[in-house]
């Protein structure tokens, strides 16, 4: 059974530039969210797709955006980079449908905005 | 609004001790679901357990235990017998019947196992 896979592992940007991080779910997942973690800190939900459709989104702007493939598979996509963006953005897969089931993390993108 | 605090920032201990790390969380809902994850140094998060809001009975895996109270809102996590490679970030998570699936998280408490 594959895991969860991120892509790619560190990027580095600069201010005002636009970045696409990548995900494929687990095996069998249906459901893909996504993560922000600032340096020392929880965990903050971005969105969540559910069968191709955005399915939840966290307190973040307009221009984090996302996309679900019909393999499940997902892009977060950032535009107009600011320095606060700097983080490890996390995604996790799950089995929908039955909601609350246990999200599986990838080994997150780390993001550095310069 | 949901949230979840976990007052203990960091907690150093000796190899064998036995630890807990605190978590109590606030929801309006009547159902919901209380989660720990690890966090080691890789920063991949590793899912521990999942309880329900209606399932009040504590667990044990191996050294891993843990408390729900609802009456208390606490959902409390021991390591018995500590060992080195328990050293990570903890992390309690909660997602709210009303919210979907997403989860809310403490900020984490920071374990510290020395030999």
């Amino acid at each position: 059974e594959t895991g969860v896979t991120q892509s790619p592992t560190h990027l580095i940007k600069t201010r005002g530039q636009q970045v696409t991080l990548r995900c494929s779910s687990q095996s069998g997942h249906n459901t893909v969210s996504w993560y922000q973690q600032a340096l020392g800190q929880g965990p903050q939900f971005i969105f969540q797709y559910y069968r191709e459709e955005e399915n939840g989104r966290g307190n973040f702007p307009p221009r984090f955006s996302g996309l679900q493939f019909p393999n499940y598979s997902s892009e977060l996509n950032v535009n107009a980079l600011e320095l606060d963006d700097s983080a490890l953005y996390l995604c996790a897969s799950s089995l929908g449908g039955v909601f609350h089931n246990e999200q599986f993390f990838g080994p997150g993108t780390r993001l550095t905005v310069l | 609004a949901q949230k979840v605090t976990q007052a203990q920032t960091e907690i150093s201990v000796v190899e064998k001790e036995d630890v807990t790390l605190d978590c109590v969380y606030e929801t309006r809902d009547t159902t919901y679901y209380l989660f720990w994850y690890k966090q080691p140094p890789s920063g991949e998060l590793v899912f521990l357990i999942r309880r329900n809001s209606f399932d009040e009975q504590n667990e044990i895996s191996g050294r891993y235990s843990w408390n729900f109270q609802k009456s208390t809102s606490s959902f409390n996590f021991t390591i018995t017998a500590s060992q080195v490679v328990d050293s990570a970030v903890y992390f309690c998570a909660l997602s709210e019947e009303t919210s979907g699936s997403r989860l809310t998280f403490g900020e984490g408490t920071q374990l510290t196992v020395n030999p």
